[in-house]
């Protein structure tokens, strides 16, 4: 297995671009998860979803959306890109069941510059 | 809303000195609690979990945290540390109940000298 997959690993974008960030599991996994991660500020929630089809949004979802149309990948998107999206990236994913009582498994992450 | 405090933001420490990082939690209800660590330049990987049953769990690597309901509390320990401990570790708490996703805490930077 290849576990939680993220790409690209490095961006930097001008404000106002728009991109995605991929990511991808292959652990038939229903619960997928995007954080960001700020120096000293540990890791946020942004989005998160139980399975294809259905998404919610965590502690800062503002700037960013998500899909999931299959149960492999879930894409984040940020359509107006700022400098406060300056950020890394986590992609994380967890077992069926009791899911939320499940491990997490975090993607290598996406180092994003905005400029 | 659930949060989580790590009180300390750089531990420094020799090797073989025993370690211990604090976490505390506030929620009232019953919760699931964990830690993870993010080796230099690795993603984040689960240490240890607790979700019921013996308060003192024993996670990788020699790692151990005690759940301490009373104090909320869910510290971390290793008795000798080594090198190759260093890394950041996080903290994070989920509710027992429903569909809550992971708090985490701010981080504690572990950097373990010879």
């Amino acid at each position: 297995n290849a576990g939680v997959t993220q790409t690209p690993k490095f961006r930097i974008l001008k404000i106002g671009q728009s991109m995605t960030l991929q990511c991808a599991q292959d652990m038939n996994h229903n619960y997928m998860y995007w954080y960001r991660q700020d120096p000293g500020m540990g890791l946020k929630l942004i989005y998160y979803s139980v399975g294809a089809g259905i998404t919610d949004k965590g502690e800062v979802p503002n700037g960013y959306n998500v899909s999931r149309s299959t149960t492999e990948d879930f894409p984040l998107r940020l359509e107006l890109a700022a400098p406060s999206q300056t950020s890394v990236y986590f992609c994380a994913s967890s077992y069926p069941g009791l899911a939320l009582q499940e491990t997490q498994y975090f993607g290598p992450g996406t180092r994003l510059l905005v400029l | 809303a659930q949060s989580v405090s790590q009180h300390n933001h750089h531990v420094i420490l020799s090797e073989a000195a025993s370690l211990e990082l604090g976490c505390n939690y506030s929620y009232g209800g019953t919760v699931n609690l964990f830690w993870y660590v993010q080796y230099p330049g690795q993603h984040l990987q689960l240490l240890l979990k607790y979700f019921s049953g013996d308060p003192l769990v024993k996670g990788i690597k020699g790692f151990e945290a005690e759940f301490i309901k009373s104090k909320f509390s869910f510290n971390l320990r290793k008795p000798s540390v080594q090198w190759s401990d260093t890394a950041e570790y996080f903290c994070a708490v989920n509710a027992n109940s429903g569909n809550t996703p992971l708090v985490f805490g701010k981080g504690t930077r572990l950097s373990v000298i010879a």
